[in-house]
Order: C-alpha cells, then structure tokens, then sequence
C-alpha cells in the first residue's frame, strides 16, 4: 500500500499568511494526487486534482503542485473561513490512501 | 445542483450487519465510478472501497471480504453491505462520486452516515 505524509501535523497561523502543507507518498503517485479541506462536521471538499488543478468554484489563493512522490498545497492568503483541516489522497494504486490530515489553526 | 443522500447508518452489535444506501440527484450512479470513504471519530479519513462503471470493485484490506459495495441501477443507488462488524468499524461513512479527469478524485460527497458498533 502507498502510504501518504503530510507535514505539519498542525498549524498556527494568522489571516492573511501565506501556507504551505507538504504531502510526501512512500512511492511515486505521479499526478494522482488531490486535497481537500474539511470543517468540523462537515464533508470534505475537494480543492485540488491532478496535483495541481483547481476544483470549479474553489478560490484561486488555493494552488498545488508536485509531481512523483512530493506534493504540496499552497494557501497564498489565509482567509477567516480556511481554517479547516487538510488531507491529501493518493489515486494512483489501490486502496487509495489519505494523508493524516493537516489543521490549521488560527494563532 | 448534485447531491448525495446517504442512509441506513445506526447502532449496531458487533458480529451484525448493515447496509448503507446513497441516492445521488442529477447524475446516474451506473455511469460513474463510486466511492466510500470512513472517518472515526477524531480521527482522520480513511478509504473503503470503490466500484467502477464497468462494474470492478477494490476494497481497503480492513474491511475486505466483510464488506460489499454494490448498485442498484433501477433505483440509481450505492450500497455498501456492512457485515462481520467490529468497535473498529464505528465512524460516518461517506458515499462520494469519482472524478476521472486527470486523476480520480472526489468530487461529490454525501453528508455521512453514522454507524456506531457497540454492545
């Protein structure tokens, strides 16, 4: 099974940072790679395709990129309403796996 | 606007069964590849299985040969059959609708469905 890492864990941050979450898979995933953002009780939402495609409807501060085994998602500002927590998943082999998530929390 | 329904969540002994069903609106579940997707609680997402258009279906090794994800496609429905079920298996359980542009992905995702094992 392909096993995802996402680094940080968590994060502390202020509106209006710039984020970077890292997503590491023990194999090359090539592009199959996507993210998404969760609220506590609430549904995933997809963010990013294909490593680095924007999801229709989701803000353009949003952007991925990688490609193989390391990925990372980018927040350019942070917005009041994207503090959430973030996984990535693996497509590429079955079982598709997920990250462990990342939140983000504000400072 | 495209939604999933999911249903037949609830509490359960462990060693019975359940079966979960997600109605989508505005696209047909038998075009489509499907998803489940479980999240404890507090705990991260974790993938369950899948079923293709053509008709394949995988599994995540923790539920594989207890669980059963299937179609209806008279009533344009998902189901996945829960059986053999364990504390372990206790989270919401989220039907979703697979992508297949560029990658797979999620695109669509019900509201989750809570199935809680205990005696």
């Amino acid at each position: 099974d392909i096993q995802m890492t996402q680094s940080p864990s968590s994060l502390s941050t202020s509106v209006g940072d710039r984020v970077t979450i890292t997503c590491r898979a023990s194999q090359s995933v090539s592009r199959y790679l996507n993210w998404y953002q969760q609220k506590p009780g609430k549904a995933p939402k997809l963010l990013i395709y294909a490593a680095s495609s924007l999801q229709s409807g989701v803000p353009s501060r949003f952007s991925g990129s990688g490609s193989g085994t390391d990925f990372t998602l980018t927040i350019s500002s942070l917005q009041p309403e994207d503090f959430a927590t973030y996984y990535c998943q693996q497509t590429y082999n079955t079982p598709w796996t997920f990250g462990q998530g990342t939140k983000m929390e504000i400072k | 606007e495209v939604q999933l329904v999911e249903s037949g969540g609830g509490l359960i002994q462990p060693g019975g069964s359940l079966r979960l069903s997600c109605a989508p609106s505005r696209f047909t579940v038998s075009n489509n590849y499907m998803t489940w997707v479980r999240q404890a609680p507090g705990k991260g997402l974790e993938w369950v299985s899948v079923i293709y258009s053509g008709g394949s279906t995988y599994y995540a090794d923790s539920v594989k040969g207890r669980f059963t994800i299937s179609r209806d496609n008279s009533k344009n429905t998902l189901f996945l059959q829960m059986n053999s079920l364990r504390a372990e298996d206790t989270a919401v359980y989220y039907c979703a609708r697979v992508g297949v542009s560029g990658s797979y992905h999620l695109d669509y995702w019900g509201q989750g469905t809570l199935v809680t094992v205990s005696s």
